[in-house]
C-alpha cells in the first residue's frame, strides 16, 4: 500500500550527539512536512518542502535542519539535541497546490535524549 | 491568524454516541479536517469537510459545520473501544499548504 514510512520508530541519542530521522513516501506527493509533537500537545510544524523549495517556520530552532534529496525521501537532522528536543517527530506528505489536499502522516519516530 | 480551540477530554460508554467540538477563528478557512491519533502512532485522516458544506456523513462519522459561528463538530455513532484516541481538528486555507491544529480531544471509551 502507498504510505508514509518513518524510520526508526524509536531513537535514543545522547545529549549533544547529532541524530538523523528519516521519512520516505510512496504517494509521489510533492510536499513533505516535519512536525514535532510533545506529550498531550498538537503537532507543531517545523518546516516543509514544496518540491525542492524549503520553507522554514519562523520559530523553528537553528538546531533543526532538513534535507530532501529526491521526491521520496526527507530527513530531519538535529545537530546538537538537548533534553527539550525529546518528542515524537512526525513526517507528513500532501499534494501541493489548490484544492483539497489532505496531509498523510507516518507513524512517527519517538526520540529520547540521554 | 489561525487559532483552533478544542475541549480536552471526553468519556463515553461503548455503544453510545460521542460528540467532539472544535472552534476556529480564521473565516477564510476552506478545508476542515478531523484526524485520529492512537497512542504511539501518527495521525490518521478520518474525514474532512469543505467550508461550503453544512454536514458530511461517512459511515459512523458525522461532521457538522456552522460557518457563522466557526464551529465544527464530529459525532461518532455507536462508539467502540477502538475509537479511544485523541482527535484533532485542523483547518487549511485555499492555496496554503499549512494546517492549523486544535489542541486535541482525548476520547476514552468505557466497555
Amino acid at each position: 500500500d502507498a504510505m508514509v514510512i518513518q524510520n526508526p520508530r524509536y531513537q535514543v541519542t545522547q545529549f549533544g550527539k547529532p541524530v538523523t530521522l528519516s521519512c520516505s513516501q510512496t504517494l509521489n506527493h510533492n510536499v513533505m512536512y516535519w512536525y514535532q509533537q510533545k506529550s498531550s500537545q498538537a503537532p507543531k510544524l517545523l518546516f516543509h518542502y514544496y518540491d525542492k523549495d524549503f520553507n522554514n517556520e519562523a520559530d523553528t530552532p537553528d538546531n533543526f535542519q532538513s534535507r530532501r534529496p529526491n521526491t521520496s525521501f526527507c530527513f530531519l537532522d538535529i545537530r546538537s539535541p538537548g533534553l527539550g528536543d525529546a518528542a515524537m517527530y512526525l513526517c507528513a506528505t500532501s499534494n501541493g497546490g489548490a484544492g483539497n489536499q489532505p496531509q498523510h502522516f507516518g507513524d512517527g519516530t519517538r526520540l529520547s535524549i540521554l | 491568524g489561525e487559532d483552533v480551540e478544542q475541549s480536552l477530554f471526553l468519556s463515553v460508554r461503548e455503544g453510545d454516541s460521542s460528540v467532539i467540538n472544535c472552534t476556529y477563528t480564521d473565516s477564510s478557512s476552506t478545508y476542515l479536517y478531523w484526524y485520529k491519533q492512537e497512542p504511539g502512532a501518527g495521525l490518521q485522516l478520518l474525514t474532512y469537510i469543505f467550508s461550503n458544506m453544512d454536514m458530511k456523513q461517512d459511515q459512523r462519522l458525522t461532521v457538522l459545520l456552522n460557518k457563522k459561528d466557526k464551529h465544527l463538530s464530529l459525532r461518532i455513532a455507536d462508539t467502540q473501544t477502538g475509537d479511544s484516541a485523541i482527535y484533532f481538528c485542523a483547518e487549511r486555507n485555499y492555496g496554503n499548504n499549512r494546517l492549523a491544529f486544535g489542541k486535541g480531544n482525548q476520547v476514552v471509551v468505557i466497555p
